[in-house]
């Protein structure tokens, strides 16, 4: 199986910093037919089902905005938070679709300092 | 609208069985892979299983090999979880999901509790 480590697990910040959660693949995410990586990040709010933030790791879903940034390559990956927001303040995940049985990170608690 | 809605939680004992729905409208259900994905009390997220559009490809989570089944009727736009032989630590809210780019639409999730 392919392992996720993220880091940090938790992390406060206040309101209109630039915060970076790291993603970590035990084996690579290229796959060299489309020469994609197969990495998603999905936000999840307390109470509240995942929802996809970024895929092919760097890739923004429809109706996120800019200042969630994914990237990275093979097996090291970062989602960047730019001006965090109050409503930013979440659980990240990253998640491999390279190969089943497809596996998330443990994820990154984002608090507010 | 997307929309997936689950149901058939609740709390069941050990070692007996359960079978949660989830109703899929606002896309052409029978076009996706769907998946179920679990998240225990207070912790991540677990992918569970997964179903090709057609039911051609099934896979499962080794936890749960042998123990779940996946299926689904694209007549009723509805994907199926058969849970059988449950333990302790199935205890989990239990989500559909859309197979998209990857994962991009989710159900609210419902919960299933393993307990005597």
């Amino acid at each position: 199986d392919i392992v996720m480590t993220q880091s940090p697990s938790s992390l406060a910040v206040s309101a209109g910093e630039t915060v970076t959660i790291n993603c970590k693949s035990s084996q690579s995410l290229f796959g060299s037919v489309r020469q994609k990586n197969y990495l998603a990040w999905y936000q999840q709010k307390p109470g509240q089902s995942p929802k996809l933030l970024i895929y092919l790791a760097s890739t923004r879903e429809s109706g996120v905005p800019d200042r969630f940034i994914g990237s990275g390559s093979g097996t090291d990956f970062t989602l960047t938070i730019s001006s965090v927001q109050a409503e930013d303040l979440a659980n990240y995940y990253c998640q491999q679709y390279y190969d089943t049985p497809w596996t998330f990170g443990g994820g990154t608690k984002l608090e507010l300092k | 609208e997307v929309q997936l809605v689950e149901s058939g939680g609740g709390l069941v004992q050990p070692g007996r069985s359960l079978k949660l729905s989830c109703v899929a409208s606002g896309f052409t259900f029978s076009n996706y892979g769907m998946n179920w994905i679990r998240q225990a009390p207070g912790k991540g997220l677990e992918w569970v299983a997964y179903i090709s559009s057609g039911s051609s490809y099934i896979y499962y989570a080794e936890t749960v090999k042998g123990r779940f089944t996946i299926s689904r009727d694209n007549a009723k736009n509805t994907l199926y979880l058969q849970m059988t032989s449950l333990r302790s630590e199935d205890t989990a809210l239990y989500y559909c999901a859309r197979n998209g780019q990857p994962w991009d639409y989710w159900g609210q999730g419902v919960m299933v509790t393993v307990s005597s």
